[in-house]
């Protein structure tokens, strides 16, 4: 059974916190993407990695980097946690092959900013 | 510009209704259209994509160039259908994906 995990599901931060949000998965899959998830905004993308060491911006990078070292992680890091950053953070992987690829979810990372 | 328009934030059939959850986008090449599904408590996973041709749990969606829509149907919806219905588009061969806003579609029994 392929897999997508997020390490933390649940995180409660405080104004100004670094805050790292990891992501592991076991398909081998050379691409990697982080979205946010809001009510009646739907899923933005954030960062993106079609291979290690290489990231691309999505639509939302502000507030956000990202690090690739190994092929199976993609790690999301909030340098200085905000409010506006309290949301759904899902991770997801894909394959290269065969044009846009099928994307697998991880089950996503709630964080609170207080 | 890639964008991916889901009009209707909630919507509520009964159960053995016909369902269609509108899709719109704007995209100036040849987009790949996707539909994306989250059950309660489960991944987001893909339910169907349009080169595929293929109906998934009893859903289809047709693109339609001309209006620039890939509205997803079901004939006669069921209880389990309740979910929440993400839209995405992706250029074609490219290996990102823009979402819509979704919809909550919740059948009634």
């Amino acid at each position: 059974d392929v897999k997508v995990t997020q390490s933390s599901r649940y995180l409660v931060k405080r104004t100004g916190e670094k805050v790292f949000l990891e992501c592991v998965q076991d398909m081998d899959h050379e691409n990697m993407f982080w979205y946010r998830q809001d009510p009646g905004l739907g899923l933005r993308l954030i960062y993106f990695s079609y291979d290690v060491k290489m990231k691309e911006k999505g639509d939302i990078p502000e507030g956000y980097s990202v690090s690739r070292e190994k092929k199976e992680r993609f790690s999301l890091i909030l340098e200085s946690a905000s409010t506006n950053q309290t949301s759904m953070y899902l991770c997801a992987s894909s394959s290269l092959a065969g044009g846009t690829g099928e994307l697998f979810f991880g089950e996503g990372s709630r964080l609170t900013v207080l | 510009a890639q964008r991916v328009t889901q009009p209707e934030k909630l919507l509520s059939v009964f159960k053995g209704a016909p369902v269609e959850l509108k899709c719109n986008y704007s995209y100036s090449g040849s987009p790949e259209l996707f539909w994306y599904v989250q059950y309660s408590r489960q991944r987001l996973q893909l339910l169907l994509r349009h080169i595929s041709r293929e109906s998934i749990k009893g859903f289809t969606a047709d693109l339609n160039k001309g209006e620039t829509s890939f509205h997803l149907k079901k004939p006669f919806a069921q209880e389990e259908d309740s979910a929440m219905y993400y839209c995405a588009l992706s250029g074609w061969g490219a290996q990102k994906l823009v979402f819509g806003q979704g919809t909550r579609l919740t059948i009634n029994p």
